[in-house]
């Protein structure tokens, strides 16, 4: 399987504890994006990385949030101190900067992994 | 700022007819793209359909069309001849055209295909 991956798919924690989440992004991919999703609302953007470089990063993303992508390859997304208001689906997507897109065209569509799920109890 | 509004939380359509999903957006940029997504139940957001704010040609991929209009900031997404596994949430998307850092995404519409 060469899409996005993500792990773990779901995650049950007690509020105050730290939870780390993976995401392996398509291989040729230099672009990766963190978003979250409430239910019953679209995907919220968190983070962005070309390569090993974070460079950009939302409000939403507070002191408790930290990503990284050494190497340039795959990302984690760490909460720690978790709370009852991060429980949400957390999407890793991927993307190759340039010309690149379905049917040749320059797109850049986001490739997103299966999500991870917390739950904050 | 840019903003991206799907109005219909919910809509069903029967089987093998076309439906119309609304997307409105709204961007001070003059050039920007526009995203269609399926979320089944399982979570993966699936792209379904791109269209440029300068392409002249409304998008078609298969089953899906996009009815860009653009001087409505509209990009309504049309499935033709719905199947069951249509069945899913679907969300409008846009960004800078030039920027690829950020899509905005609306809140998505719930589509459920009766047979």
């Amino acid at each position: 399987d060469t899409g996005v991956s993500q792990n773990p798919r779901h995650k049950i924690t007690k509020r105050g504890q730290n939870v780390t989440f993976r995401c392996d992004p398509i291989s040729e991919h230099n672009r990766l994006y963190w978003y979250r999703q409430t239910l019953g609302q679209g995907p919220e953007f968190l983070t962005y990385f070309q390569n090993e470089a974070q460079l950009e990063k939302s409000r939403l993303l507070s002191d408790r949030f930290s990503a990284e992508r050494p190497k340039g390859s795959f990302s984690t997304l760490e909460i720690q101190r978790t709370e009852q208001g991060d429980s949400a689906m957390y999407l890793c997507a991927s993307s190759l900067g340039g010309t690149s897109g379905t049917s040749g065209k320059n797109t850049g569509e986001l490739f997103f992994g299966e999500g991870s799920r917390l739950t904050v109890l | 700022a840019q903003k991206i509004t799907q109005t219909q939380p919910g809509m069903f359509v029967q089987e093998k007819e076309a439906v119309t999903l609304d997307c409105t957006y709204d961007t001070s940029d003059q050039s920007y793209g526009l995203f269609w997504y399926k979320q089944p139940s399982s979570g993966e957001m699936i792209f379904l359909i791109y269209q440029g704010s300068y392409d002249e040609q409304n998008a078609t991929e298969g089953r899906y069309s996009l009815n860009f209009q653009k001087a409505r900031k509209s990009a309504n997404l049309v499935i033709s001849a719905s199947q069951l596994g249509d069945s899913a949430m679907y969300f409008c998307a846009m960004r800078g055209r030039y920027n690829f850092n950020k899509f905005y995404f609306g809140s998505g519409t719930k589509l459920n295909v009766k047979p």
